[in-house]
Formats: C-alpha cells, sequence, structure tokens
C-alpha cells in the first residue's frame, strides 16, 4: 500500500533551472495539495486540487504551477528556480469535498536551489 | 491569510511528566481542527480531526479537546515517554474551504 509517493526525495538546482516535483497517490484521493515547509515558518500551502482538471492557489503560489490530469497524479513545477525556494516540500492527499478526514502526506522533497 | 496560532513553540518535559499545549484560531465559520504528530525525518501523521464543540478525543495517552466558540484546542501527554518527541501541529478548516491552514507547531522534547 504505497499512499503518497513523492519523487524526488533530494534534489539541487541552479538560479534559473527549472524542475518538477512529482507526487502520485493511490488512495484515490480528490483532494491533492502542495506545502513548504522552512524553520519558523510551518506548513504554508503552495497550490491544491480538488479534482482531476481543477487547482487553485494556496497561500503562496508564486514561482509554482500546477496540473492535475489524472486523480492520482498532482506534480508541482518550478519554471526558473530561485534561492528563495529552497525548502522541504510536502504533497498531501485526503478524500472529497465534504470529507472533514485527515490528510496523507508524502515523505518530503527537500530541494536545494545554489 | 487565517491566523492559527501554537503555543509554546518548543517544550521540554521530563519523562512520566504530563503536558498539554495550545492551538488557537478563528472562532467563525468553523469546520474541523485537525491534529498532526511529525517526528524528525518522516512526514506528518494525523491524531485527530474534530468537528464539533465540546468533542474530546482520546488516542492511548494523548488526548485532544477542542472549543470551536472560543477558538481553542488542548493536546495533552499523560505519562510522556521519549517516544513522544516530536513536533506536534495543529492545522484549522473553515466551512466552504478545501484549505487546511496549519500552525507552526509545538516542539516537544521528552527528557529522560
Amino acid at each position: 500500500n504505497a499512499g503518497v509517493t513523492q519523487t524526488p526525495k533530494f534534489q539541487v538546482l541552479k538560479t534559473g533551472q527549472s524542475m518538477t516535483l512529482q507526487c502520485a497517490q493511490d488512495m484515490n484521493h480528490e483532494y491533492m495539495s502542495w506545502y513548504r515547509q522552512d524553520p519558523g515558518m510551518g506548513l504554508r500551502l503552495i497550490h491544491y486540487s480538488v479534482g482531476a482538471g481543477i487547482t487553485d492557489q494556496g497561500e503562496v503560489p508564486n514561482g509554482y504551477n500546477v496540473s492535475r490530469s489524472t486523480t492520482e497524479d498532482f506534480p508541482l513545477r518550478l519554471l526558473s528556480a530561485a534561492p528563495s525556494q529552497t525548502s522541504v516540500y510536502f504533497c498531501a492527499s485526503r478524500p472529497g469535498q465534504a470529507n472533514t478526514g485527515e490528510l496523507f502526506f508524502g515523505e518530503g522533497s527537500r530541494l536545494t536551489v545554489l | 491569510i487565517l491566523n492559527v496560532e501554537q503555543s509554546p513553540q518548543s517544550l521540554h518535559v521530563q519523562e512520566g511528566d504530563s503536558t498539554n499545549f495550545t492551538c488557537s484560531f478563528p472562532s467563525s465559520n468553523f469546520y474541523a481542527l485537525h491534529w498532526y504528530r511529525w517526528e524528525t525525518a518522516k512526514s506528518p501523521e494525523a491524531l485527530f480531526v474534530m468537528t464539533l464543540n465540546g468533542d474530546e478525543k482520546k488516542k492511548g495517552r494523548i488526548s485532544a479537546t477542542l472549543n470551536t466558540k472560543e477558538g481553542y484546542s488542548y493536546l495533552y501527554i499523560k505519562g510522556s515517554q521519549p517516544e513522544d518527541s516530536a513536533t506536534y501541529l495543529c492545522a484549522f478548516r473553515d466551512f466552504g474551504n478545501e484549505k487546511l491552514t496549519f500552525g507552526t507547531g509545538t516542539r516537544l522534547t521528552i527528557i529522560p
């Protein structure tokens, strides 16, 4: 039972490079989201999706793009990486709209931008 | 941006002692309050999801209470053990909103 799978676990980028963080879940969850975690800041929501074809911005969306072409996958794209995007990124999912259920988190992706 | 605050930021507790910490959140338009336990080098795992004013939930030595009218929740740990060392996060969701807003957490260290 894989749950929420994130890849890669670690990545080093140079300023201006682009990359995609992958997130996949096998629980048929409608809701998926990306958070970043920085010291003293807690988890801050970047983007989220309530179902395939639907995405919306969270608290800190600038510099990031997302898409949701399938229920299972929710990739996070950095088009031109900046040092301020050095962080640990977590993907999380839960069942659909009316459900108050818990979030299930991936293991995190540590990104360093030089 | 919703204001979710946790106190204290960090706490050192002797093994065997009991402890508690607080999460405060907006008292209007409440939908759900979550507690998560986050061990170093792992990902957060849910402890409780609370939805009703006056809710009390328990899992082993850990319990939580909820007051939606005044906008706070307490997490209690009874007879602390070294394995309780972790950061405890609360997260608030208001009605009609899909997003969970997290507090910055309480970092608990149990001293053997």
